[in-house]
């Protein structure tokens, strides 16, 4: 059974700060994973999705990489600002059913 | 451009009551989606259908049911209200399934069962 995990569950860093998000899944029999960010109150929005036979995916200022093989995602985000503040989100899509498995999501808060 | 829409909000249930949550898109896709998000875990696919006058259990099915008459409306139903539903519950949709397939959610609705 896939399972997902994203590790930290919360971080805070400063504002201009390059990070990174991390995601990790134990079958690595995926269709594609995507990125989602969820802001309070509000519905999830779709960032970047990357397929299974990609390395990775940018827009702006984002990057999201793929490693199939280790049964990891990386979330990039470069020069940090307070409206990126937000819960980031991955879901891997299995070869099989096509069912979105989603990690619990790291919470992030950029200070100004 | 109302995208997904849910009604209602928030709501609040003593146990074994009954409600239905509509999810509405004007995005005319096929497929849609009911997901409940707990504190501490991803999210948790209820129900799908991929068509009008389809559906198909998703992960944690029981104690809900659904339908989907028209292709734009995805109705969630809850017979008999638990504590364990308490939850904060996602509708979303999408076009057919295919390698750039995303799925467009709505705000979400909180529910506190009592």
């Amino acid at each position: 059974k896939q399972e997902v995990t994203q590790i930290p569950a919360a971080l805070s860093v400063p504002e201009g700060e390059n990070l990174v998000l991390n995601c990790s899944f134990t079958d690595s029999a995926i269709y594609n994973l995507q990125w989602f960010r969820q802001d309070p109150g509000k519905g999830l929005t779709s960032l970047l999705l990357i397929q299974s036979s990609q390395r990775e995916q940018t827009s702006g200022r984002l990057n999201a990489s793929l490693d199939k093989s280790s049964g990891r995602s990386t979330l990039y985000i470069a020069a940090s600002q307070p409206g990126d503040s937000a819960t980031y989100l991955c879901a891997v899509r299995g070869d099989s059913n096509y069912q979105l498995i989603w990690g619990a999501g790291t919470k992030l808060i950029i200070k100004p | 451009n109302a995208g997904v829409t849910q009604t209602p909000k928030f709501r609040v249930l003593k146990t074994g009551q009954s409600m239905t949550l509509l999810c509405a898109q004007d995005m005319n896709h096929e497929y849609m989606y009911w997901y409940r998000q707990d504190p501490g875990m991803g999210l948790r696919l209820i129900h799908y259908s991929v068509g009008e006058g389809t559906t198909a259990k998703g992960e944690v099915p029981d104690g809900y049911n659904v339908s989907r008459l028209k292709k734009q409306n995805f109705l969630l139903g809850l017979e008999s209200a638990a504590p364990s539903q308490t939850s904060v519950y996602f509708c979303a949709s999408s076009n057919v399934a295919g390698t750039k397939e995303t799925q467009y959610f709505g705000p979400g609705t909180r529910l506190l069962v009592l």
